[in-house]
């Protein structure tokens, strides 16, 4: 079974960029993918994009093109998730989850969020 | 475009609950998805491919619909079901979920 660790709170001023880490134990990413998904305070769940490490293949929701990158290192079973140029609108908690990968996939396990303060 | 109905659905324990979520557009193969989250916690999978139960979910857990139409139904409402549940489209990009439907007591 994966377990995900996410990396701890940040706080950051508007046009600052971002890292959150996303580390697998228990499984690697040979066999799940990654989706990351942001909750805005009182908010519903927004899928931001996914990464499959094992091909190389990442989405972005559109909203999100040209401000976040999904990478992986296999090595290391680790995620990142970099969001740059910074809005108050990105406060929010974001959270990664291993993906079974049908279509764009499901989400079967997931991080315990990092909360993002702008 | 995904929709849940109702927003909020006011049951007892004991009770059963049918949430509803309903696609603009005929959902391939059925790629839908339920989650489950609780306040302050992450979301946590209950059902994919629309009717199949993950992991360790209980039975009282079910999900059902093709096309453009999906319910969770949780018979027999037990205390730790109350909580906001989301749908998710997963057969194309963006993977969108549903804006959610809290059920309270």
């Amino acid at each position: 079974q994966v377990h995900l660790v996410q990396s701890g709170p940040e706080v950051e001023k508007p046009g600052a960029s971002v890292r959150v880490t996303c580390k697998a134990s228990g499984g690697t990413f040979n066999t799940h993918g990654v989706t990351w998904v942001r909750q805005a305070p009182g908010q519903g769940l927004e899928w931001m994009g996914r990464i499959v490490p094992v091909i190389g293949v990442v989405n972005y929701a559109q909203r999100f093109q040209g401000t976040v990158t999904f990478t992986a290192d296999k090595r290391t079973n680790t995620a990142y998730m970099d969001l740059t140029r910074l809005t108050f609108d990105d406060t929010a908690i974001y959270f990664c989850a291993a993906t079974v990968t049908r279509g764009v996939g499901y989400m079967d396990v997931w991080g315990n969020g990092t909360r993002v303060t702008v | 475009v995904l929709t849940q109905s109702p927003g909020t659905l006011s049951l007892s324990p004991g009770e059963e609950a049918t949430l509803s979520c309903r696609a603009n557009q005929r959902i391939t193969a059925n790629y839908v998805a339920w989650y489950q989250q609780k306040p302050g916690q992450a979301p946590r999978l209950l059902i994919y491919d629309a009717s199949n139960r993950a992991t360790d979910i209980p039975d009282r857990f079910s999900g059902a619909g093709s096309g453009t139409d999906f319910t969770l139904t949780i018979a027999s409402l037990e205390p730790e079901d109350f909580a906001v549940y989301y749908c998710q489209q997963y057969a194309s990009s963006p993977g969108t979920f549903g804006q959610g439907t809290r059920l309270a007591t």
